[in-house]
């Protein structure tokens, strides 16, 4: 099946540092999505992409829709302790299609 | 409030018992799903149903059964036949949004436990 690549595995920051992450794929994708996952819960939709190019923000969180659509980028500006937790990519091939391609995620470390 | 419902939170399961996990939507969506999560994984789907009556296997569904006879309800079974039972346990559903290009939307997820 197609798979995702997402990195840094994790990561460890100092708070008010930016923050970058991605995914990237050998598959075309038409739908980008991030999501975060606080532990014992379940992720959350932070930003949802539907063209290549594209870029969108939701407050300090940006994130882009590559332009060969094989791939997306998620930034977090000015991080903060609530940031912690696991950021996963999603992507989904076609249209109709109701099936989600998940990246194994980044899990994000803030230091106060 | 519009939302997912997963119960239990926790379950425990001695080896060889079956295990029924509950998912309930009033989000009026059309799809449903369920993944399994490992720790360091990304998620796995199990089974997905796109209308009542009718559901798909998954990447990952042997052991596991399911049934979709209300389009609020989406449960799931783990039978005694998987093998490795213990994990995160995560019910989500989606709209199917322009073009097909619906969001899905998580529950808080069941933790199961095989002692």
């Amino acid at each position: 099946g197609q798979q995702l690549n997402q990195s840094p595995q994790s990561m460890f920051i100092q708070e008010g540092e930016d923050v970058s992450m991605n995914c990237t794929s050998s598959s075309i994708f038409n739908t980008w999505l991030w999501y975060k996952q606080e532990p014992g819960e379940g992720p959350v939709l932070l930003i949802a992409l539907y063209k290549a190019g594209e870029l969108t923000s939701n407050g300090r969180l940006t994130a882009q829709f590559g332009i060969t659509r094989k791939d997306s980028f998620l930034n977090i500006s000015a991080s903060i302790p609530s940031d912690v937790g696991i950021y996963f990519c999603a992507g989904r091939s076609g249209a109709g299609s109701y099936q989600l391609t998940f990246g194994k995620g980044t899990k994000l470390s803030v230091i106060p | 409030d519009g939302g997912i419902t997963q119960s239990p939170k926790y379950l425990f399961r001695k080896e060889g018992q079956n295990v029924t996990l509950s998912c309930e939507q009033n989000l009026n969506h059309d799809a449903m799903y369920w993944y399994r999560q490992d720790p360091g994984q990304g998620l796995r789907l199990i089974y997905y149903s796109q209308i009542v009556n009718d559901f798909q296997k998954g990447d990952i569904a042997e052991g596991y059964s399911v049934s979709r006879e209300k389009k609020e309800s989406f449960p799931l079974t783990v039978t005694s036949a998987q093998k490795n039972p213990t994990a995160f346990y995560l019910c989500a559903s989606s709209s199917p949004g322009l073009a097909g290009s619906g969001e899905l939307f998580f529950g808080e997820g069941s933790r199961l436990t095989v002692l």
